[in-house]
């Protein structure tokens, strides 16, 4: 049974200290996606890649957040340092391209609380 | 830039209470509309992707139709454990990310 895979599921920490979050993509997928969930906003994206090179980072605020794929099994997203409005919960999501189509299909989360 | 709008913010139905949800969007040029089901504590899930005005998929009680500016999720004969937020995404020409609503979140009571 394919899914999207990501660690941890969740996450406590002070405000300054830096947070990774792990994303295992599905097999042969080729496009991962970066969201975070909030109650006021909704699920808003941070940053995509495409066959591992991002293609966008504009949600991301530049200062304090960075994604990366090192391999085409994973994906990371860090804050550092991190901040309370940083809670949240993130979401990692990837598909296949084919012929212009996209089926995002997402993990199950980390939720992150920075107190 | 891309809008979605979806309505109403929640809705309380009773076991068997057909209804309807919808997503207007405005894009520059539309690639897809998806629909998702998220459940607490969970990632959103897919349910369908429509490409063109006037298709129409269905899965169970689940049917999904667009327009040129808003698709609709009709449910039919709902079950309690169709309670959910149901979540609208669209992408645009030229772009792989989807943009989403802000859902509308589902209770069906028995």
């Amino acid at each position: 049974d394919a899914r999207v895979t990501q660690t941890p599921r969740h996450k406590v920490t002070e405000m300054g200290q830096e947070v990774t979050m792990r994303c295992q993509p599905i097999l042969g997928h080729n496009t991962v996606f970066w969201y975070r969930q909030t109650m006021m906003q909704g699920l808003e994206l941070l940053a995509y890649f495409r066959n591992r090179a991002p293609l966008d980072d504009s949600g991301m605020p530049k200062d304090r957040f960075s994604a990366e794929m090192p391999d085409a099994t994973l994906a990371t997203l860090k804050i550092q340092p991190s901040e309370p409005r940083d809670s949240a919960v993130y979401f990692c999501a990837s598909g296949l391209v084919t012929g212009g189509q996209t089926e995002a299909f997402f993990g199950q989360g980390t939720r992150l609380t920075v107190v | 830039e891309d809008q979605v709008t979806q309505s109403p913010e929640a809705l309380r139905l009773q076991e068997g209470e057909s209804s309807s949800l919808n997503c207007s969007y405005t894009v520059s040029g539309l690639r897809g509309l998806f629909w998702y089901r998220q459940d607490p504590g969970k990632g959103p899930e897919f349910l369908f992707t429509l490409y063109s005005a006037g298709e129409e998929k269905e899965k169970e009680r689940l049917k999904a139709t667009l327009t040129k500016k808003e698709s609709f999720l009709h449910i039919t004969a709902p079950k309690p454990e169709d309670s959910a937020t149901y979540l609208c995404a669209v992408r645009s020409t030229g772009f792989q990310k989807l943009v989403f609503g802000t859902g509308t979140r589902l209770l069906v009571s028995p």
